[in-house]
């Protein structure tokens, strides 16, 4: 079956960055983009972009382009999210996602 | 690129039907669109129910209900989860989303609070 496993929860400062880890198994790594989807406390789903993990290439949402970085290891099926230059509103929960499939969330707390 | 509206909140009597709905912003039609519909319950990452493009092409999540169901509202541009049979359990959050194929982006709506009474 697959499955998503996210690295552990983090605390940052504002302005550090941070880089969140997606093992997938159960399925060809390759074979499907990765998305990210981040949420707030007490608030919606917001869509960070994805990657492709065959060839690399990455699409970002607007709000995040510049400050997202979408990678992978294909020999050990995971993609990463880093975001850089934090900030207290970046305090929420990161999921991956391919398809229909979650990964459990990463929860990133930014305080100083 | 499409914004998907949808009210914040919605409260039903166990046993009722409830239909909550998923506006397509203008300029977009919803029959052009998959709308995908995922159930969140505090602590836990959403939950894919299914999906519904059209009555031929839908589609149910692994272990959903047949008593959740997808369909469209073309004269109000939205698509619309059908929840029948309320049960206390369904008490949760939902959000729709789509993939918008010309942008290459997903876009979610805002999440409606569903509370069983």
């Amino acid at each position: 079956q697959v499955q998503l496993v996210q690295s552990g929860a983090e605390v940052k400062k504002p302005g550090a960055s941070v880089k969140v880890s997606c093992k997938a198994s159960g399925y060809t790594f390759t074979g499907y983009y990765m998305h990210w989807v981040r949420q707030a406390p007490g608030q919606g789903l917001e869509w960070m972009g994805w990657i492709n993990p065959n060839s690399g290439g990455t699409n970002y949402a607007q709000k995040f382009q510049g400050r997202v970085t979408m990678t992978r290891d294909t020999s050990i099926s995971t993609a990463y999210m880093e975001l850089s230059r934090l900030r207290s509103d970046d305090t929420a929960v990161y999921y991956c996602a391919r398809d229909n499939n979650w990964g459990q969330g990463t929860l990133v707390t930014v305080s100083s | 690129q499409p914004v998907l509206t949808q009210p914040s909140s919605h409260s039903a009597s166990s046993g009722a039907s409830v239909r909550l709905t998923c506006m397509l912003s203008s300029g977009f039609s919803v029959g052009d669109f998959w709308i995908r519909w995922y159930q969140q319950k505090p602590g836990n990452p959403p939950r894919y129910l299914l999906y519904y493009h059209s009555d031929s092409n839908k589609g149910q999540g692994s272990g959903v209900p047949s008593r959740f169901s997808g369909s469209n509202d073309a004269s109000a541009n939205a698509g619309i989860l059908r929840i029948s049979g309320l049960q206390p359990e369904d008490e949760a959050d939902y959000y729709c989303g789509t993939w918008h194929s010309n942008s290459k982006i997903r876009v979610f709506g805002g999440g409606t609070k569903l509370t069983v009474l």
